[in-house]
């Protein structure tokens, strides 16, 4: 089975200044498709950024970058000058595509503040 | 992004009574959804995948008889939480991919049910 795992259960950091979030996972397949989702105090999970296994380059959302090291199975996220609607808590999450069982497998989630 | 509604946002009810929740994609139709159990502080797990017309498929350890599952169409999908009991309570959260199995998830703002 597929898992997915976060380290760090909370993570804080200064507004403007950047952090990083770790995520893992394990996998067999070659092809997948790796997710970060926010999720803010509301409970409305939204969707940060998306990278397909197939592509090496990194990708990019304005502030929010990945760093995808797929021989590692190391999906990281950066968040760049932080701001305070960036505290939430952030869920990394893999799925491969197998038709009607695609689906989402989220890992535990790290809670992140953004201080003044 | 697309916009997944569900309704109600938050419900109580007495302990052996049922409870419905809807799930509403609203701008584009929605093949497939599913539906996570959250508890406080913790990640999402998915109960049931169900597509349109067929018969929703269960994670392990989710009773189907307890938690009714309808998709009776492109737009809408029901859960049903039959006989609630206090364990019950929980944040439910639905969610809806398109036609294209690797269409991106949309999630839904949750429903937070309290049975007494």
């Amino acid at each position: 089975a597929q898992t997915v795992t976060q380290s760090q259960p909370e993570m804080s950091v200064q507004e403007a200044e950047t952090v990083t979030l770790s995520c893992t996972y394990d996998t067999s397949e070659s092809d997948y498709y790796l997710f970060w989702y926010k999720q803010p105090p509301s409970r409305q999970m939204i969707l940060v950024i998306r990278q397909e296994a197939y592509k090496q380059q990194n990708a990019t959302e304005n502030r929010f970058s990945v760093n995808f090291q797929k021989a590692a199975k190391s999906f990281s996220l950066k968040i760049s000058d932080s701001q305070l609607g960036d505290a939430a808590m952030y869920f990394c999450a893999y799925r491969i595509d197998t038709g009607t069982a695609s689906k989402l497998t989220f890992g535990t989630g790290t809670r992140l503040q953004v201080t003044l | 992004g697309a916009v997944v509604s569900q309704h109600p946002s938050r419900v109580i009810c007495k302990s052996g009574t049922s409870v419905k929740i809807e799930c509403r994609s609203l701008d584009f139709q929605a093949t497939t959804m599913f539906w996570y159990r959250q508890f406080p502080k913790k990640s999402l797990m998915l109960m049931a995948t169900s597509n349109e017309g067929s018969k929703a498929t269960y994670e392990q350890g989710v009773e189907k008889d307890k938690f009714l599952i309808n998709h009776a169409s492109l737009t809408l999908s029901t859960l049903t939480v039959t006989s609630a009991h206090p364990e019950d309570s929980s944040f439910y959260i639905c969610s809806a991919r398109g036609a294209t199995y690797t269409d991106t998830q949309y999630f839904g703002p949750g429903t937070r049910l309290t049975v007494l």
